[in-house]
């Protein structure tokens, strides 16, 4: 079965450089959720898209934006970057209208801040 | 605020043996509650989810939960361990109509020794 993709895998930058996460979520599912996870910690809600409209926001930073294109990939945009913005990010996708309420995570891009 | 508790950093269980994973939940109304098991370098993935219904909920890998609305618990549950088994699992609560995000508790690293 189809998976959450995510690119690119591994990324790393320095301070006060710029990246873009991609996220690709299954087919047919239409709301797409990001997670931030530091080092030893629980993934942190950041922001959420369905059928390409921020329908709810998390502890997002202002240096961070993102968005849902017309084919639901979704990319969230990390300016500025900061040391602390290490950490491992989720992209996860569900059904919005379904209910299955389950939502499936992609296999995450480690950024690393230098 | 919603909030999950899982008060128990690691558990330690002999292969052959059952194993528990405890998690406690705070919130206002129905909880949706879901565990999800983390590999090294991996993304999340679904176990099985509690919504309505038999308190008593089976999910992949042999795994069950036990929702339990009196002292709003939501444990993991397995009869027998596997070696393969070995993660760190989390348990999450959402509540509807509200945000759609997952929040999550701190996660509980299971080993299980040959």
């Amino acid at each position: 079965a189809a998976g959450v993709i995510q690119s690119p895998r591994h990324l790393i930058k320095e301070k006060r450089e710029t990246a873009t996460l991609k996220c690709y979520p299954i087919p047919r599912h239409d709301t797409v959720y990001w997670y931030q996870q530091g080092p030893g910690q629980d993934p942190q809600f950041l922001i959420s898209f369905y059928e390409k409209m921020q329908s709810d926001k998390g502890s997002i930073p202002d240096r961070f934006s993102a968005q849902q294109f017309s084919d639901y990939h979704s990319e969230l945009n990390m300016s500025s970057l900061e040391l602390g913005d290490s950490a491992l990010y989720f992209c996860a996708s569900s059904e919005g209208q379904g209910t299955t309420y389950e939502q499936y995570f992609g296999p995450g891009t480690r950024l690393t801040v230098t | 605020a919603q909030s999950v508790a899982q008060p128990e950093d690691q558990v330690n269980v002999a292969e052959g043996n059952p194993l528990t994973v405890k998690c406690t939940y705070s919130v206002s109304g129905n909880p949706y509650l879901f565990w999800y098991v983390q590999y090294p370098n991996r993304g999340l993935q679904f176990l099985l989810k509690y919504i309505t219904g038999d308190n008593l909920v089976k999910g992949s890998y042999g795994f069950e939960a036990e929702f339990n609305k009196s002292q709003t618990s939501f444990h993991l549950k397995k009869p027998s361990a596997l070696v393969s088994d070995s993660a760190l699992y989390f348990c999450a609560v959402r509540v509807p109509p509200g945000r759609r995000a997952l929040t999550f508790g701190s996660g509980t690293r299971l080993q299980v020794q040959p």
